[in-house]
């Protein structure tokens, strides 16, 4: 059964800092992963899908890499701001399952 | 783009109650799941669809039924509510392919007394 695991379970930095999330996964058989965010009561915004072949993929201030062999993900955010505060996810897939970690929870402080 | 649409977004059930939560999504995809998210637990599968007509169980089917009788929609029904299934449910999506990632829902909050 695939496991996935988040650290930290919290992070609180002020605006500007970049942000460094982690993500490992214990069955390397992955097609891929993807990075969610969540705010408070609301649903999963992908941000990025990473391809089980590619190494990192990049949108704007956001840049995930994978090391499939290790088990690895991490995913950076640069220059942070107070509305990146939310729950980042990570989640693998195997075959047609989805799995996730428990998420990162973030804050911002202005 | 409507992506992925569930109804409704809340509920309050009575205990022994039963109730059926809709998914409806016009990418064409072929895959469909409904996950419920509860504090410390993280998200975890019901039940899954990988076309059709077709349905599997997921890690948590007990106590919930499902079905997918037309491409566009997946059901998940609570047949007699219980406390246990108060929780976040989201209904998500995908393509067949081995490339494609997941598409959510909104989610319904679902509390039983």
């Amino acid at each position: 059964k695939q496991e996935v695991t988040q650290i930290p379970a919290a992070l609180s930095v002020p605006e500007g800092e970049n942000l460094v999330l982690n993500c490992s996964f214990t069955d390397s058989a992955i097609y891929n992963l993807q990075w969610f965010r969540q705010d408070p009561g609301k649903g999963l915004t992908s941000l990025l899908l990473i391809q089980s072949s590619q190494r990192e993929q990049t949108s704007g201030r956001l840049n995930a890499s994978l090391d499939k062999s290790s088990g690895r993900s991490t995913l950076y955010i640069a220059a942070s701001q107070p509305g990146d505060s939310a729950t980042y996810l990570c989640a693998v897939r195997n075959d047609y399952k989805l799995s996730f970690g428990a998420g990162t929870t973030v804050t911002v402080r202005a | 783009n409507a992506g992925v649409t569930q109804t409704p977004k809340f509920r309050v059930l009575k205990t022994g109650q039963s109730m059926t939560l809709l998914c409806a999504q016009d990418m064409n995809h072929e895959y469909m799941y409904w996950y419920r998210q509860d504090p410390g637990m993280g998200l975890r599968l019901i039940h899954y669809s990988v076309g059709e007509g077709t349905t599997a169980k997921g890690e948590v089917p007990d106590g919930y039924n499902v079905s997918r009788l037309k491409k566009q929609n997946f059901l998940l029904g609570l047949e007699s509510a219980a406390p246990s299934q108060t929780s976040v449910y989201f209904c998500a999506s995908s393509g067949a392919s081995i490339s494609y990632g997941y598409t959510f829902g909104s989610g319904t909050r679902l509390t039983v007394v």
